[in-house]
């Protein structure tokens, strides 16, 4: 089975733009969520998706929300960018009734200037 | 916020000798989880131990879960230059998010 996928690789931005990242689970796997990684704050848990439907989220300022496609692609859209949001965007795919096993993609390295 | 902590934040060795990771958490959890991340890449899952374990093997790598401590550790034996890399602990304590620590930082000299 290929992997998670995410696209872009990298991005470069500029403040008060706004981005939007793509993201394609493992074939059979519905649950999608993604997660901000930067030097300071690690990994942290932004938001996770199931069928189309938001299940959870982390504790992130409205700029930050993502969608789910039916089929199980996922995009995540930061508006109105900040220095700060510069990080490793992670997704990752889980297999349902999988003790939250989570596969991760390679990320997406945003950098805002 | 970061339930687990990590120790030591960074770890040297030489090749072919064992490196040992702890991790620490804070509330009851459903499994912890293992991962390796090499510089700024995607993480890779190692070892997932559910919180009835005690112990689990994988290869060279050995997880132990101590839930009355709120802790568990993984030992990485017969170390190899590949394994140099970023470790980091994840718990699920539900609500299908897994809450990371701050990692441990590996270096394998040869």
């Amino acid at each position: 089975k290929a992997g998670v996928t995410q696209t872009p690789r990298y991005l470069i931005k500029t403040r008060g733009q706004q981005v939007t990242l793509s993201c394609s689970p493992i074939s059979g796997h519905r649950s999608v969520s993604w997660y901000q990684q930067t030097p300071g704050q690690g990994l942290q848990f932004l938001f996770e998706y199931f069928s189309e439907t938001q299940r959870n989220k982390g504790n992130f300022p409205g700029r930050f929300s993502g969608r789910q496609f039916s089929n199980s692609r996922s995009e995540m859209n930061v508006s109105t960018l900040e220095l700060g949001d510069s990080a490793l965007y992670l997704c990752a795919s889980m297999a349902t009734q999988s003790y939250n096993e989570q596969f991760f993609g390679p990320g997406t390295r945003l950098t805002v200037l | 916020s970061q339930q687990g902590e990590e120790d030591p934040q960074a770890l040297s060795i030489q090749e072919g000798e064992n490196a040992t990771m702890n991790c620490s958490y804070k509330t009851s959890i459903n499994n912890l989880q293992w991962y390796r991340q090499n510089s700024g890449r995607g993480l890779v899952h190692l070892i997932l131990i559910r919180s009835n374990e005690r112990e689990k093997h994988s290869g060279r790598l050995r997880v132990t879960l101590d839930t009355s401590k709120k802790s568990s550790s993984l030992l990485i034996t017969a170390s190899r230059a590949a394994d140099t890399a970023s470790y980091f602990c994840a718990t699920d304590a539900g609500l299908e998010k897994l809450v990371f620590g701050q990692g441990t930082r590996l270096t394998i000299n040869p």
